[in-house]
């Protein structure tokens, strides 16, 4: 399963936008890019996901790099809910799996 | 918005007890899932189950097994419990169409077992 690499944490002052990065240099050709999010004490939570184009929904951006081997999130606006921890996942096209690894926790400074 | 509901967020037994987590969904999905979360480790699937009576295992299905009689119901069982399995488990569904694919979390149960 490929991997991906993120920083253990960021910090990000509230109302301001925070650029979440992902490093995935042995993604393949048919693996997704998922993000998930985590707040404490839930479960996970779909943030966004896209393949090679980059992706917008009302919860954050996705901006994938040309060669496929880094990504971004994107939260334009930071808000003390977005306090939580943020897995980028690769996910195999036919593949069930989501594979979690140990994600970026995202601190909000009010 | 899709529900997936678990039957207890706080579960304590003893160790060789056998123990049911149950899981259910409101969305009509066809795939559902447990994993356990513990420190360092992340998330791990434990088993999966694509429609009624199918499951397959996940990366670490020993010493737990799964029922799943019904479309939006999934149980997680744990047939002799032990301490090494106290955790917290998660379970999620998603619809069974891959293109758009995402599943949705249980708030999770945290078992301790003493």
């Amino acid at each position: 399963d490929a991997k991906t690499t993120q920083p253990n944490s960021m910090e990000s002052n509230e109302e301001e936008p925070v650029h979440l990065p992902c490093n995935h240099s042995t993604i393949s050709g048919t693996d997704y890019i998922h993000w998930y999010r985590q707040l404490p004490s839930q479960g996970p939570e779909y943030v966004i996901h896209g393949l090679t184009s980059n992706v917008n929904n009302r919860m954050a951006s996705l901006a994938i790099a040309e060669d496929r081997k880094s990504s971004t999130l994107i939260l334009h606006r930071a808000t003390l809910r977005d306090a939580a921890v943020y897995y980028c996942i690769l996910r195999m096209d036919s593949s069930y799996k989501l594979i979690f690894g140990s994600g970026t926790r995202l601190l909000v400074r009010p | 918005d899709v529900k997936v509901t678990q039957s207890s967020r706080y579960l304590v037994k003893r160790t060789g007890e056998k123990v049911f987590l149950e899981c259910v969904q409101d969305m009509d999905h066809e795939n559902m899932f447990w994993y356990r979360q513990d420190p360092g480790l992340g998330l791990r699937l434990i088993y999966f189950s694509y429609d009624v009576k199918m499951k397959e295992k996940g990366d670490i299905p020993e010493g737990y097994s799964v029922s799943r009689e019904k479309k939006e119901r999934f149980s997680l069982i744990l047939e002799s419990a032990s301490t090494n399995q106290t955790s917290m488990y998660l379970c999620a569904s998603s619809p069974r169409n891959w293109s758009e694919y995402e599943q949705y979390f249980g708030p999770g149960t945290r078992l301790t077992v003493t």
